[in-house]
């Protein structure tokens, strides 16, 4: 039973490119959450979506972020136009619902150059 | 909005040295609490849920407890392989969960 999936591990992008990260959650799980952490901080929610929908993004920056969980497929999160500051480790979480506890994936660390 | 304290940032026990992590809460409509471990590099690995007043659980050496404000990370002569992160976190009726910033622990023999 394969845990929560997210790809690649380590990213490295320029200022100014795109960056796509993936998860794929546990078999049978229709609820994932993405989190940013900066090193020696906790984590700081981005989003929630089930498939086809996102329930809360209060967390996701206006501009330059976008995330989606579509019917077939990984979530993905992605963030245009890089900068420096977007540099983080991204961790997604998925569970089979709401309000039960949230497995995490490994984690993709960004890094902007 | 909901929020999650956890206390101390840092602690560090000696091998066999008992101690409790605190975590105070404000989530509206309590759902869940969740205890995470963290290890350098990796991702929140999860231990515990707890969903109402006056639960415990327990795991090895680590017992988790949770009041109406309050879950406590209990940990029984720890070794130093327990040295991690602690992470708390709640979901309630926002859905979203939402963690506190965590507690460094070390244990030293």
């Amino acid at each position: 039973n394969a845990g929560v999936m997210q790809n690649p591990r380590h990213l490295v992008r320029r200022r100014g490119q795109e960056a796509r990260l993936r998860c794929s959650p546990m078999k049978g799980h229709s609820h994932v959450y993405w989190y940013r952490q900066l090193p020696e901080e906790g984590l700081k929610f981005m989003v929630y979506l089930q498939k086809e929908n996102i329930i809360d993004e209060s967390g996701m920056p206006k501009e330059r972020f976008s995330a989606e969980f579509p019917k077939e497929g990984p979530s993905i999160l992605r963030i245009q136009q890089v900068v420096r500051g977007d540099s983080a480790a991204y961790f997604c979480a998925s569970s089979p619902f709401g309000t039960t506890e949230a497995f995490f994936g490994q984690g993709t660390r960004l890094t902007v150059v | 909005e909901d929020q999650v304290t956890q206390s101390p940032e840092a602690l560090r026990l000696q091998e066999g040295e008992s101690s409790s992590l605190n975590c105070s809460y404000t989530v509206s409509g309590l759902r869940g609490l969740f205890w995470y471990r963290q290890d350098p590099g990796k991702g929140p690995e999860f231990l515990f849920t707890l969903y109402s007043a006056g639960e415990e659980k327990e795991k090895e050496r680590l017992k988790a407890t949770l009041t109406k404000k309050e879950s406590f990370l209990h940990i029984t002569a720890p070794k130093p392989e327990d040295s991690a992160t602690y992470l708390c976190g709640g979901t309630g009726t926002a859905s979203k969960l939402t963690f506190g910033t965590g507690t460094r622990l070390q244990v030293t023999l």
